[in-house]
């Protein structure tokens, strides 16, 4: 069964820490894997990686994909108040099917 | 704003009684999704509709009834509902025939009593 894998569950940090999010992921028929930020309701779009290796970037947001290890990791650096939200790990298989994750909550203190 | 709305935002219903939750985009998309999101659980795909027609069943009860007259527009019926069926519903939109995001509506918070 096609499964994807956030971890931590929650994190609390401080106003300026950086944090690592992780996505482990086994999906049978994968064709790229998606970051979301969930605030309130509608989750927002953030990355999609399809290329090992390569990472992408949106400011203070960044995250690489590794295809042979099944994983990827989202960082945010000097982290503010508002990037308190859940982040979504989604892979998207051949059907264009997404597979969502667990979510990691952000808590982020001032 | 994604250019994705649902309406209602909140929607509390009894268990014998009929309700429908809409979808529209402005996007031009031609996928439209419907997925639900309990407490504590990952984001579960239950419809999949390409151009119209339904390519997806995610192994979803009867008692949901979706409906989609164009591309546009996404309905799902509501009827005869349990209590566990409270969650948020999100529906979703994307192009078609190629490896791109999906945009995601606020979402209704459904509550069945």
């Amino acid at each position: 069964e096609d499964k994807v894998v956030q971890s931590p569950l929650s994190l609390v940090v401080h106003e300026g820490d950086t944090v690592t999010l992780n996505c482990s992921y086994e999906v049978t028929n994968f064709r790229s894997l998606l970051w979301y930020k969930q605030e309130k309701k509608a989750p927002t779009f953030l990355f999609m990686l399809t290329s090992s290796g390569i990472e992408k970037k949106s400011g203070r947001l960044s995250s690489i994909l590794d295809k042979k290890e099944l994983f990827s990791i989202l960082n945010i650096t000097a982290t503010q108040t508002g990037d308190s939200a859940v982040y979504l790990c989604a892979v998207m298989d051949s059907s264009y099917k997404l597979i969502f994750g667990s979510g990691t909550r952000l808590l982020v203190r001032p | 704003e994604t250019g994705v709305t649902q309406t209602p935002r909140h929607l509390v219903m009894g268990m014998t009684n009929k309700k429908s939750l809409k979808c529209e985009q402005h996007l031009g998309h031609n996928a439209m999704y419907w997925y639900k999101q309990s407490a504590k659980k990952p984001l579960e795909l239950m419809f999949v509709y390409n151009f119209k027609e339904q390519t997806e069943n995610n192994s979803v009860p009867s008692r949901f009834s979706p409906e989609c007259p164009n591309s546009s527009h996404l309905f799902l019926h509501l009827h005869t509902l349990q209590p566990e069926d409270s969650a948020l519903y999100l529906c979703a939109s994307s192009p078609l025939g190629g490896s791109y995001e999906q945009y995601f509506g606020p979402g209704t918070r459904l509550t069945v009593t």
